[in-house]
């Protein structure tokens, strides 16, 4: 079945700075891989998400880009803010099509 | 339109005992999905149903199993609480024919088992 491994763990940046988190998943047929915020004691949200017809995608100061060739994607935040500080997860779709599967989560912190 | 609704938000069991926990999607919404939430480990897919069917199921044991019901609500049982239970367990729904669409996850509930 799908399996997505996420990396850092953790990771701490200055305020303005960039932060990248970096995802590879197994399954070459999968062709959705969205991105998930949990803020501390909150529910996780869709922050954006990409199809496998598209490199790169958009919104605002997030980012995501997609190497179906290398099996990776990656989460992209510039000038980041301490709101931004909460854990992001990046999920990859199950073999039947039917479910999320998570990687283990980022836990970014941004020190103002 | 209100938001997944999970009950109870916290429950404290004991070793051997059976936990069954609760949670309304969003009207219209077929799809209910289940994860376990533990530091460490994220969030672990435990199952998905759609009109009543399991169409999938994660890497758990027997002890966990589920069921959902005819307006879509959807609930989990976990028999036979092991100390290793303690998590956080969101359920979340979803408005496309599958879990792998947009979910709205609810704000789980807390389970401690002692």
């Amino acid at each position: 079945g799908e399996n997505v491994e996420q990396h850092p763990s953790t990771l701490s940046v200055q305020e303005g700075d960039s932060a990248v988190i970096k995802c590879t998943y197994s399954d070459s047929a999968s062709n959705y891989f969205p991105w998930y915020k949990q803020e501390l004691g909150k529910r996780p949200q869709l922050i954006i998400d990409i199809r496998s017809n598209v490199g790169e995608k958009k919104d605002q100061r997030i980012a995501v880009t997609l190497n179906k060739t290398a099996k990776h994607f990656s989460l992209h935040i510039t000038e980041t803010q301490p709101e931004d500080s909460a854990v992001y997860f990046c999920a990859g779709v199950n073999q039947a099509g039917t479910a999320l599967i998570f990687g283990k989560g980022t836990t970014l912190s941004v020190s103002s | 339109k209100a938001g997944v609704t999970q009950t109870p938000r916290y429950l404290i069991k004991t070793r051997g005992q059976q936990v069954t926990l609760s949670c309304s999607p969003i009207s219209g919404h077929r799809s209910v999905s289940w994860y376990q939430q533990t530091p460490g480990q994220g969030l672990q897919f435990l199952f998905e149903y759609f009109s009543e069917t399991q169409r999938n199921k994660g890497n758990f044991p027997g002890r966990f199993s589920g069921r959902q019901f005819s307006n879509s609500r959807s609930e989990m049982n976990v028999s036979t609480l092991e100390l290793g239970d303690s998590a956080l367990y969101l359920c979340a729904s979803s408005g496309g024919q599958s879990g792998s669409e947009k979910l709205f996850f609810g704000s789980g509930t807390q389970l401690s088992v002692l």
